[in-house]
């Protein structure tokens, strides 16, 4: 089955940085990329998300790249702020069944001011 | 748009008891949703898909006599934790999907129970 590894599991940003999470999966034939952001006893936000006939797109100072023949995706955030401070998961779809997304096991994210 | 709604966002009980969690989608028609756990500082385990009319689908090593799903219309799905113990105080969040061939999930707040 599809399996999502993400990467780094913390990270530590001043406020004006750029921040970067990086996931890889395992079925090739996996066809839907979101990331969510997830914020202290909240549910998970979708923030952004990537079909896999787009390499790249692009919400405000989010942005998510997808790498097909490598099998990764990226989110790139710019300019964080405190506020974008939170545990965000990468997720891919099984390409069978109910098309279920397969979570990453999530990166803490803080911007200190 | 894409709102989806948990209650209760908290509950407490007793060993022993049942406790049930609605979840509603409330500006679209979920055609699928999904019920996840999530302890401390872990990812989300997803525990069951449902679809609109049908039997629930569960998740390897989720006991399916334990956690009654129904999903009795396009906007409501429910989760009922039988018999509940300590063991099951976790936060559980559903998602819901609309139209089939639709791929983004959206996420209630979550309910936090507790079982002494």
């Amino acid at each position: 089955g599809e399996n999502v590894e993400q990467h780094p599991s913390t990270l530590s940003v001043q406020e004006g940085d750029s921040a970067v999470i990086k996931c890889t999966y395992s079925d090739s034939a996996s066809n839907y990329f979101p990331w969510y952001k997830q914020e202290l006893g909240k549910g998970p936000q979708l923030i952004i998300d990537i079909r896999s006939n787009v390499g790249e797109k692009k919400d405000q100072r989010i942005a998510v790249t997808l790498n097909k023949t490598a099998k990764h995706f990226s989110l790139h955030i710019t300019e964080t702020q405190p506020e974008d401070s939170a545990v965000y998961f990468c997720a891919a779809t099984l390409s069978t069944g109910f098309q279920k997304l397969v979570f990453g096991t999530g990166t803490r994210l803080l911007v200190s001011p | 748009g894409a709102v989806v709604s948990q209650h209760p966002s908290r509950v407490i009980c007793k060993s022993g008891t049942s406790v049930k969690i609605e979840c509603r989608s409330l500006d679209f028609q979920a055609t699928t949703m999904f019920w996840y756990r999530q302890f401390p500082k872990q990812s989300l385990m997803l525990m069951a898909t449902s679809n609109e009319g049908s039997k629930a689908t569960y998740e390897q090593g989720v006991e399916k006599d334990k956690f009654l799903i129904n999903h009795a219309s396009l906007t409501l799905s429910t989760l009922t934790v039988t018999s509940a113990h300590p063991e099951d105080s976790s936060f559980y969040i559903c998602s819901a999907r609309g139209l089939a061939g639709i791929h983004e999930q959206y996420f209630g707040p979550g309910t936090r129970l507790t079982v002494t």
